[in-house]
């Protein structure tokens, strides 16, 4: 177990529509990271965000959007979803200050029909 | 330009035998870090072994151990005794850090896919 915690596990929903999906990093990790992983583009940085303030911005589309809390877990908010959205989404934690730990969530599988 | 270079789509290595997955990277930072993920096919991201760029020996823990060549800049991954447990997907990833700031986000290679032979 990684410490981190992403929900839902699987999400199906239908072109259009938005979805949200849900980190809570390990204990005492400020940096939360959000990557996507599909058969064709492989992992893929999305967006990165640092005790609440956004770091790092990566191939994300407009029609994406997320957030850090206070108690630090994260959304990745997803609208307008396509077909090629479906993918396997990942959170990952590391403490911030220190550059030799990177845990990932169990990642959240999207398809969308 | 590709800054993590998996070269080996696919390997096969015989149980019990030891293995080496291949990753060279690319970087102008003085600091930076080397990671092997293994994604097995239910899907989770498992950290396997960091490697700092300042770090005089090679990172070991357990069966895995970092072949790290800062002068070529390549970052492999050797099993040991391979298991049939180990057959999964393997990434190699970087993390730069730069001199302000902090550490920057994990950068993945293709991958490559590891299937141990009984």
């Amino acid at each position: 177990d990684s410490g981190v915690t992403q929900t839902p596990k699987h999400l199906i929903t239908a072109t259009g529509q938005r979805v949200t999906l849900r980190c809570s990093p390990r204990s005492g990790d400020l940096s939360v990271y959000w990557y996507q992983q599909s058969l064709d583009q492989g992992l893929q940085f999305l967006i990165q965000y640092y005790n609440g303030e956004e770091r790092a911005k990566g191939n994300i589309l407009e029609r994406f959007s997320a957030q850090q809390f206070p108690d630090l877990h994260s959304e990745l908010n997803l609208s307008s979803l396509e077909l090629g959205d479906s993918a396997l989404y990942f959170c990952a934690s590391s403490p911030g200050r220190t550059n030799t730990e990177a845990f990932f969530g169990q990642g959240t599988r999207l398809t969308v029909v | 330009a590709q800054k993590i270079t998996q070269t080996q789509p696919g390997m096969f290595v015989q149980e019990k035998e030891a293995v080496t997955l291949d990753c060279t990277y690319d970087t102008s930072d003085p600091s930076y870090g080397l990671f092997w993920y293994k994604q097995p096919s239910s899907g989770e991201m498992i950290f396997l072994i960091y490697q700092g760029s300042y770090d005089q020996q090679n990172a070991t823990e357990g069966r895995y151990s970092l072949n790290f060549q800062k002068a070529r800049k390549s970052a492999n991954l050797v099993i040991s005794a391979s298991q049939l447990g180990d057959s999964a997907m393997y990434f190699c990833a970087m993390r730069e850090v730069p001199s302000s700031g902090s550490a920057r986000q994990l950068t993945f290679g293709s991958g490559t896919q590891l299937t141990v032979l009984p």
